[in-house]
């Protein structure tokens, strides 16, 4: 079946750096994108969302890139802190009217100091 | 602290149990939902609630039930314990219903240990 997925499982990157990390989906009819953060021991937490009518989004350091010809989504980290470091997991939502997410593997993030 | 609250904490029990996992939302939240995160299959939407109704439904086995009730805590029954379901359940609560944005908070999980 159709699923997300991440290129890499681990990126390593250092302090004061900026740092991407990719998603792919498969799902062409899926209409809304989150990326959660995940630290060791807690749930997942919300960073930023894109609707399917957007291909970039803002947040607070963080930015979320939609390329819908290639089914392709990225979360740009701007001047990466070691509290950055968790598991980051995209999800796409299929579900219409309803939300219906469908999660990646997700991608550790190790921010060295 | 997201404002979510999960009991218990951890939960062992044996093949075969049943066990209920408990989640209070976030004062003003009407939805609730339920997710399983294990090694294997990642972390997997199971069912959403809002204000007592069913709302969405994922990947749910027919041995699990969830219900909201009117003070709009939600339980998570498993049933029929098989070593598979082993796994972290989270909660998360939210303002609206779902489609637009809608940022959920996550609550701590709750772990069960399936022996």
């Amino acid at each position: 079946g159709e699923s997300v997925g991440l290129h890499l499982p681990t990126l390593s990157v250092q302090e004061g750096d900026n740092s991407i990390i990719n998603c792919a989906y498969s799902n062409s009819a899926s209409d809304y994108f989150i990326w959660y953060k995940q630290e060791s021991g807690k749930g997942p937490q919300f960073i930023i969302d894109i609707r399917s009518n957007m291909d970039k989004r803002q947040g607070q350091r963080v930015t979320v890139l939609l390329n819908k010809t290639v089914k392709h989504l990225s979360l740009q980290i701007a001047a990466t802190q070691p509290g950055d470091s968790a598991v980051y997991f995209c999800a796409e939502n299929i579900g219409g009217g309803s939300y219906i997410p469908t999660f990646g593997r997700g991608t550790s993030l190790i921010v060295h100091p | 602290d997201s404002g979510v609250t999960q009991t218990p904490k951890h939960l062992i029990t044996a093949t075969g149990q049943r066990v209920t996992l408990r989640c209070s939302p976030r004062s003003g939240d009407l939805s609730v939902y339920w997710y399983q995160q294990s090694l294997d299959q990642g972390l997997q939407f199971l069912i959403q609630y809002y204000n007592g109704e069913e709302r969405a439904k994922g990947n749910i086995l027919e041995r699990f039930s969830a219900q909201q009730f009117p003070d709009l805590h939600s339980e998570l029954n498993l049933s029929s314990l098989e070593l598979g379901d082993s796994a972290l359940y989270f909660c998360a609560s939210s303002v609206g219903l779902t489609g637009g944005r809608n940022e959920q908070y996550f609550g701590p999980g709750t772990r069960l240990t399936v022996t």
